[in-house]
């Protein structure tokens, strides 16, 4: 069965500062999504990582995945106030299991100034 | 362009009463799903679809029917709800599986 755990589960970072939020698997994926949610929203696509080594960068984020340590990352660079929201990370559980995405409990960012 | 839309945005329900939460995309989609969301927890699949007429269970089906008669519509049944049922329910769509999905507003669902 697949897990996936990020960390930290809460974060509270001061604007300007740079942090980076943590996605482990346990089984092997080759794709991996991070969204992002507002507080009573939708969720709203951030990166689609497709292989080992992708990066992908917008703004003030930017995700990587390593798919031989089961590890994506998102690094938040000097974090602004609009960045305040739930990072979720999902794994494609792969070809085997219809592609199903299995999410992580969310990482609940809190930018304060 | 709609996107993903879905109906109600609220509900209210007694125990073992039914209903159908409604979804509809307009991006000619072949990938539907629905995902039930609860406090501190990421999304869990209830029940997906690759194409009209096929569907398939998710990580937590029970109590809950599907059905996809056509491309753009995917309906999600409660058959008798339950208070376990309290949750925020999210539709979503994607080009094909494997793809990244567009998710719906969601439906905050509350069962007493």
């Amino acid at each position: 069965e697949l897990k996936v755990e990020q960390n930290p589960l809460f974060l509270s970072m001061q604007e300007g500062k740079n942090y980076t939020i943590y996605c482990n698997y346990s089984t092997t994926s080759d794709r991996l999504y991070w969204y992002r949610q507002d507080p009573g929203k939708s969720l709203e696509s951030l990166f689609v990582l497709l292989s080992n080594g992708a990066v992908k960068q917008e703004g003030r984020l930017m995700a990587s995945l390593d798919t031989k340590a089961r590890l994506s990352t998102l690094h938040i660079t000097a974090a602004v106030h609009d960045l305040s929201a739930t990072y979720f990370c999902a794994v494609d559980r792969g070809p085997g299991s219809a592609r199903q995405l299995t999410f992580g409990s969310g990482t609940q960012l809190t930018v304060l100034p | 362009n709609a996107g993903v839309t879905q109906t109600p945005k609220f509900q209210v329900l007694k125990t073992g009463q039914s209903m159908t939460l409604q979804c509809a995309q307009d991006m000619n989609h072949e990938y539907m799903s629905w995902y039930r969301q609860d406090p501190g927890m990421g999304l869990r699949l209830i029940h997906y679809s690759v194409g009209a007429g096929i569907t398939d269970q998710g990580e937590v089906p029970n109590g809950y029917n599907v059905s996809r008669s056509t491309t753009e519509d995917f309906p999600l049944r409660l058959l008798s709800a339950a208070p376990s049922q309290t949750s925020v329910y999210f539709c979503a769509s994607s080009r094909q599986l494997g793809y990244e999905q567009y998710f719906g507003p969601g439906t905050r669902l509350t069962v007493t």
